[in-house]
């Protein structure tokens, strides 16, 4: 089974607007990363954020982690349509590891 | 030019063959990972090596094997015994878990 789960599974919005996704997880982790994935081709890591950080910031990036309830949220300001991608989050396990990967969520950014 | 690459893009197989799937990293990173993904799907870890002559099964290693005998290479064979292989394979490399991961461009691998 999956550790994360993102939320939505498919997004679609004009540009310029804020894109907001969630990933939920099950266990305590040490740290969680988001990465995103262009049609077709490899993933490409965005961001990570320890399980002792609340918040990070990279660019027009940023994310929140909210241990108590075991989630995050990726935010992408004033988006673009080159943001069009799949965005994955990946939780560590127990031991470190390893990376566990959600779903995704399908992000359209439309013109 | 520093990265990770996989070879071929894409690879066609006949049932009942197996095939090798090249993943080679110039990054000096220790650990590397082979993933599944499968259409509309996220990725699923098939086995992953911390060290060189080391590797461990990940979730779904069943009709997989791999080996790590030079730092740079890990390549994954899907073997006959892989009832369902047509998938997007993707390999990844890290400095050590749970570092970032790098990931080369992947083998779109489909059977005939």
């Amino acid at each position: 089974s999956q550790q994360g789960e993102e939320d939505p599974q498919a997004l679609s919005i004009q540009e310029g607007e804020n894109a907001t996704m969630n990933c939920s997880y099950k266990t305590s982790i040490n740290n969680l990363q988001w990465y995103r994935q262009n049609s077709g081709r490899g993933l490409v890591h965005l961001i990570l954020i320890r399980s002792n950080e609340r918040e990070k910031h990279s660019g027009r990036l940023r994310v929140t982690l909210d241990t108590s309830k075991k989630s995050s949220s990726l935010l992408i300001t004033a988006s673009r349509a080159a943001d069009t991608a799949s965005y994955f989050c990946a939780t560590d396990n127990r031991a470190g590891n390893m990376l566990t990967f959600g779903g995704g969520t399908r992000l359209m950014v439309k013109p | 030019d520093g990265g990770i690459t996989q070879s071929p893009k894409y690879l066609f197989r006949k049932e009942g063959q197996n095939v090798t799937l090249s993943c080679e990293q110039n990054l000096n990173h220790d650990a590397m990972y082979w993933y599944r993904q499968d259409p509309g799907q996220g990725l699923r870890l098939i086995y992953y090596s911390q060290i060189v002559n080391d590797f461990q099964k990940g979730d779904i290693a069943e009709g997989y094997s791999v080996s790590r005998e030079k730092k740079e290479s890990f390549p994954l064979t899907v073997t006959s015994a892989q009832k369902n292989p047509t998938a997007f394979y993707l390999c990844a490399s890290s400095a050590g878990p749970p570092d970032t991961q790098y990931f080369g461009p992947g083998t779109r691998l489909t059977v005939l």
